[in-house]
């Protein structure tokens, strides 16, 4: 699986939208671009995920440049429920194979 | 609809004892996962389990961790004897084998071994 790059920690304002940005220079053409998210104490959360277009639930946005080298997570209206790790992970999809996490970006909603 | 059960929540030992993790999936989840997470990392899996078959074990420490899914649906981890860098958070997972897109975690159980 190709390996990510993300930002240690973010810091956002509660009700202003959140941009998580994630590099994954070396995706494969047929990887996808998932996002989980770990709030403190409790497991990972699945929040969405992608291949090339952009993706959007109730939860997020996702946003895939052309290239594929990238991408942003976008939570539009944050809330300090939203205080949490982030991990931007790409895996072959299909399968059910490992997620290989990396390190994460802290996100810190604030008053 | 009830989520990955994961029991004990936090377990504190001695080095050398044993101890035992236990996980019950999501029902009709046939695909099971133990990962470990260290203190300021992300997880990483151990075991991976197809129905009782357990695909990818690889990352597996088997001189002293095992691990096994009866009967295709609750599993059990266990480590014996611990040691002091077992500490960490044991995570079980699952998903359906053939949409594996989510993988839904359970709350963990935190490890420490004194």
């Amino acid at each position: 699986d190709a390996k990510t790059t993300q930002p240690t920690s973010m810091d956002c304002a509660e009700g202003r939208a959140a941009n998580l940005p994630c590099n994954h220079s070396t995706i494969s053409g047929n990887e996808y671009v998932y996002w989980y998210r770990q709030i403190h104490s409790q497991g990972p959360q699945y929040i969405i995920h992608g291949l090339k277009n952009n993706e959007t639930n109730e939860m997020a946005s996702l946003i895939i440049t052309e290239d594929r080298k990238s991408s942003t997570l976008i939570l539009p209206h944050a809330t300090l429920r939203d205080t949490a790790v982030y991990y931007c992970i790409v895996r072959v999809i299909g399968t059910a194979s490992k997620l290989t996490f990396g390190t994460g970006t802290r996100l810190q909603v604030t008053l | 609809e009830a989520g990955v059960v994961q029991s004990p929540r936090y377990k504190i030992i001695e080095k050398k004892q044993p101890v035992a993790f236990w996980c019950n999936p999501i029902s009709g989840h046939n695909t099971l996962y133990w990962y470990r997470q260290n203190l300021g990392q992300g997880p990483e899996l151990l075991i991976r389990y197809e129905n009782e078959e357990a695909v990818d074990d690889s990352q597996l420490p088997k001189d002293r961790f095992s691990a096994e899914r009866l009967k295709g649906v609750d599993s059990t981890l266990k480590i014996q004897p611990a040691e002091l860098g077992d500490s960490a958070v044991y995570l079980c997972a699952s998903s359906l084998l053939r949409s594996a897109e989510t993988q839904y975690f359970g709350p963990g159980t935190r490890l420490l071994v004194l």
